[in-house]
């Protein structure tokens, strides 16, 4: 079993709606969650970080964290032909984040 | 623009080259990363720098070699490379613990070919 699960997808929405991406994990030690977007031939762009459970906003986003189901979520509101990526979810146990463990990346399509 | 700049940004060498990749940062911070990303995968990491210290090598072969002149700059020489050593390679930096609670922010990458 790997220590993080994530849907490969594609996820292919219409513009507008609400994403909903998703990532599973085995380590109860991790402590700190992080959601990176990567555009094609681009690096890993970070969008989003959390400690410990609950949520967050930034704008369209949201990140939500449940450690006693040990999942995490990224939520996209109004989601637009450019959030069109692939989305990274990490985590690390400790705050040197030194050793990111990644999903595999969830591809997002939105449509016009 | 991300604030890790990577150059060059296309590489393609044969198995008997010997090039380096070089990685730059400006926002002060004490740890550095290489990683290597092949397509439609996660980014696996390969070295970490602390203080300019190795710190972290994950069984990467020796034909990688990495250098951290200093607290800005980060390379990757490499030297006797494999077909299957192609892939994008991202260099990435943060804080060292303690200097600031921040993740990884990441460069866009060296996308490298091996002949």
């Amino acid at each position: 079993q790997k220590e993080v699960e994530q849907d490969p997808g594609p996820l292919s929405v219409p513009e507008g709606a609400i994403v909903s991406l998703n990532c599973t994990y085995s380590n109860s030690a991790f402590q700190y969650f992080m959601w990176y977007r990567q555009y094609s031939r681009k690096g890993p762009e970070l969008l989003m970080y959390t400690y410990s459970s609950g949520n967050k906003e930034d704008g369209r986003f949201t990140a939500q964290v449940d450690k006693s189901s040990k999942y995490i979520s990224l939520f996209i509101r109004d989601s637009q032909p450019s959030d069109s990526a692939t989305y990274l979810c990490a985590m690390s146990p400790n705050t040197g984040f030194q050793k990111l463990v990644f999903g595999t990346g969830t591809r997002l399509l939105v449509s016009p | 623009d991300t604030e890790v700049t990577q150059t060059p940004k296309h590489l393609v060498m044969g198995m008997t080259n010997k090039k380096s990749l070089k990685c730059e940062q400006h926002m002060g911070h004490r740890a550095m990363y290489w990683y290597k990303q092949k397509a439609k995968k996660p980014p696996e990491l390969m070295f970490v720098y602390s203080y300019e210290k190795l710190s972290i090598n994950e069984s990467v072969p020796s034909r990688f070699s990495p250098e951290c002149p200093n607290s800005s700059l980060l390379n990757l020489h490499l030297h006797a490379l494999q077909p299957e050593d192609s892939a994008l390679y991202l260099c990435a930096s943060s804080p060292i613990p303690g200097q600031g609670d921040q993740p990884q922010h990441f460069g866009d990458g060296t996308r490298l070919s091996i002949l």
